[in-house]
């Protein structure tokens, strides 16, 4: 079963808009909540990661906040840029395990 | 100097056969990963070795079979190929942290297998 729920499929954003992309999870054991961005042909990488004691996480134009009673965290592209399309996955897992469980990805293309 | 890497990047082959992934990784890593990221990108994990010991096994065909000669690599070995194999496999590679979890993942470029 899916333990991390991402939406939306696709979205495509105009130059200099704001990209938001969610997630949500239903296990409380999940402590770790990262990103991960990925162009054609290669492999995922890490983008931001957020952990339950704080509610937001700000890196560059890149903001991860996190709602722990709604067990939902989102990512948000400041000043989205034509470089920043690519596909995005949200992840949670658990400090004490060793998975990384994904969302399905969004694909997110930004319009000149 | 790539730090994960993984043969072949692209893999042609017939249903019934049998075929292997290679990955290798330089970072010193003590955990190592297969993902699969099927036609509409879904990752989703098959093993994980930690210091060449099998940790994660989800749930998938025992036609896969990974093995790790040391922690530097892990192998996967598919036999009797099927349509429904065809996927991007991914390698990856962490530093398992106590009380921490998987840490960052470093994933290879992936092998393309296309079954026909």
């Amino acid at each position: 079963q899916q333990q991390v729920k991402q939406s939306p499929q696709s979205l495509i954003v105009q130059k200099g808009g704001i990209s938001i992309i969610n997630c949500a999870y239903e296990n409380t054991a999940f402590d770790y909540f990262p990103w991960y961005q990925q162009f054609p042909g290669k492999g995922p990488a890490l983008l931001i990661a957020i952990r339950p004691d704080v509610s937001e996480k700000k890196e560059g134009r890149f903001t991860i906040s996190f709602n722990k009673s709604a067990k939902q965290f989102s990512l948000h592209i400041m000043d989205s840029q034509p470089g920043d399309s690519a596909t995005y996955f949200c992840a949670a897992s658990r400090h004490s395990g060793y998975a990384l469980n994904f969302g399905k990805g969004t694909s997110l293309l930004v319009t000149p | 100097d790539t730090a994960v890497s993984q043969t072949p990047k692209y893999l042609v082959t017939q249903m019934g056969n049998d075929k292997s992934i290679k990955c290798e990784q330089n970072l010193g890593h003590d955990t190592m990963y297969w993902y699969k990221q099927d036609s509409k990108k879904f990752l989703k994990i098959m093993f994980s070795y930690n210091n060449k010991e099998l940790i994660i096994n989800e749930t998938v065909p025992n036609r896969f079979s990974p093995k790790s000669p040391d922690k530097a690599h892990l192998n996967l070995h598919i036999n009797s190929l099927e349509l429904g194999d065809s996927a991007v496999y991914f390698c990856a590679s962490s530093q398992s942290k106590s009380g921490v979890g998987p840490g960052e993942l470093f994933f290879g470029e992936g092998s393309r297998l296309t079954v026909l």
